[in-house]
Order: structure tokens, then C-alpha cells, then sequence
């Protein structure tokens, strides 16, 4: 069974500051997909970036980046220059056949001014 | 990225009764569509993987009698909630994949309130 676990269940941080946010996932599968999603107040979920396992290298979208480990099941969302419109809760979700997603249960990130 | 919409945005009904959410996707043609359940604060929850022109698969413990879902053309599903009761009441996201693509891409949502 693929779990995805998410230890930060909230999580705060200064404007224009960085944050790290954590997830660590069970598989016993090779190749497979990983996302980082976020879900804003009006609650529609938004792809922030995502990393194929296959990939060494860690994948990076202007201030959105990873910290992917593969040995350690380690795939970390790191959010520099934080602004108020990144408050939202933030789900990481694993892929590895039929399109079936598993999602963590989320970290809601707080972005103070 | 594609575009997937959901009718009605919100809706409430009377327990007993029967509610049906519709999800298009809009740009492209979609063999496979997901439906989520999501409780206040929680993840998102896999009901069911919507199939075009097949039976829809069901996750461990979502009552298929119970949440019916149909998927007749490329660009829409719809789960019928049958029988509402106020356990029911929750909010509910489709999604689809793009074809070569690996990311899903979510409906805004359909919230659920049963009386």
C-alpha cells in the first residue's frame, strides 16, 4: 500500500521569508510521480510542481523547489520569498499507476505580513 | 493546463433526496475522471475512478449503490448522491488526467448540505 504522511499539520512564516514544508511517503514501487498541490481558500486545487522519480535532479518552479530524497522517501516543498498569496493548505501526492493519486492530509501554510 | 469545471458549486437538499453533481472537462477529451469527497480540514478522499463508457471503480468502503456514477460522454461524469442524509454533507471535487500528462486537474468543487 502507497502511503503519503505529512507531520506539519500548520505552519507560519514571514513575508518574503523561506519555508520548508515536509512529506515522506511509503512505496514500494520504482518509477512514480510526485506533486505538490495547493488548495486556497476558494478551495480549488492548484498544481505548484511536480517531480518524476526517474529524475535525479530536483525539480524547481521560480520560487516553488524540492528537496526530492529518493532513498529516503523524502520529498520536501520549499517556498522562498513567501507572499500572502501563497496562505493556503498544501498537499503533497504520490502517482505511480491508473492515474491514482494518494494524498497526505496537508499542511496548512500561514503567510504573516 | 486543461480546464475542468463543476455544476452546482454549492447545493442543499433535503435528506432523503437525490443530488446530482456534473463534472466537464472543457478542453480536452477525457477517458478517465476522479471523484473526491473532502471533510472540513482533511485530505482529499478517492471515491471513485469514473471510467468513459465502462463501470466506474470504486474505492474500499464507498457504497457504489450509494454514490452512483455515470460517464457516458469523453467530457462529462456525474455522481448522484441517492438518498442524501446529513452524513453526506461534505464537499466533493472531480478531476481528470490529460492525456500524456501526469497531473491531475481539479473541479472547483461542489459543496454537499444535506438537511
Amino acid at each position: 500500500a502507497q502511503t503519503v504522511t505529512q507531520s506539519q499539520p500548520e505552519m507560519s512564516v514571514q513575508e518574503a521569508e523561506t519555508v520548508t514544508l515536509s512529506c515522506t511517503y511509503d512505496t514500494s514501487e520504482n518509477n512514480y510521480y510526485l506533486f505538490w498541490y495547493k488548495q486556497p481558500p476558494s478551495r480549488q486545487m492548484i498544481l505548484v510542481i511536480r517531480q518524476e522519480a526517474y529524475k535525479q535532479q530536483n525539480a524547481t518552479e521560480n520560487r516553488f523547489s524540492v528537496n526530492f530524497q529518493k532513498a529516503a522517501k523524502s520529498f520536501s516543498l520549499k517556498i522562498s520569498d513567501s507572499q500572502l498569496g501563497d496562505t493556503a493548505m498544501y498537499f503533497c501526492a504520490f502517482k505511480y499507476n491508473f492515474n491514482k493519486f494518494y494524498f497526505g492530509s496537508g499542511t496548512k501554510l500561514n503567510v504573516k505580513p | 493546463g486543461a480546464v475542468v469545471s463543476q455544476h452546482p458549486s454549492w447545493v442543499i437538499c433535503k435528506s432523503g433526496t437525490s443530488v446530482k453533481i456534473e463534472c466537464r472537462s472543457l478542453d480536452f477529451q477525457a477517458t478517465t475522471m476522479f471523484w473526491y469527497r473532502q471533510f472540513p480540514k482533511q485530505s482529499l478522499m478517492l471515491m471513485a475512478t469514473s471510467n468513459e463508457g465502462s463501470k466506474a471503480t470504486y474505492e474500499q468502503g464507498v457504497e457504489k449503490d450509494k454514490f452512483l456514477i455515470n460517464h457516458a460522454s469523453l467530457t462529462l461524469s456525474t455522481l448522484t448522491v441517492t438518498s442524501a442524509h446529513p452524513e453526506d454533507s461534505s464537499f466533493y471535487i472531480c478531476s481528470d488526467v490529460a492525456g500524456g500528462r501526469d497531473e491531475q486537474f481539479f473541479g472547483p468543487g461542489t459543496r454537499l448540505t444535506v438537511l
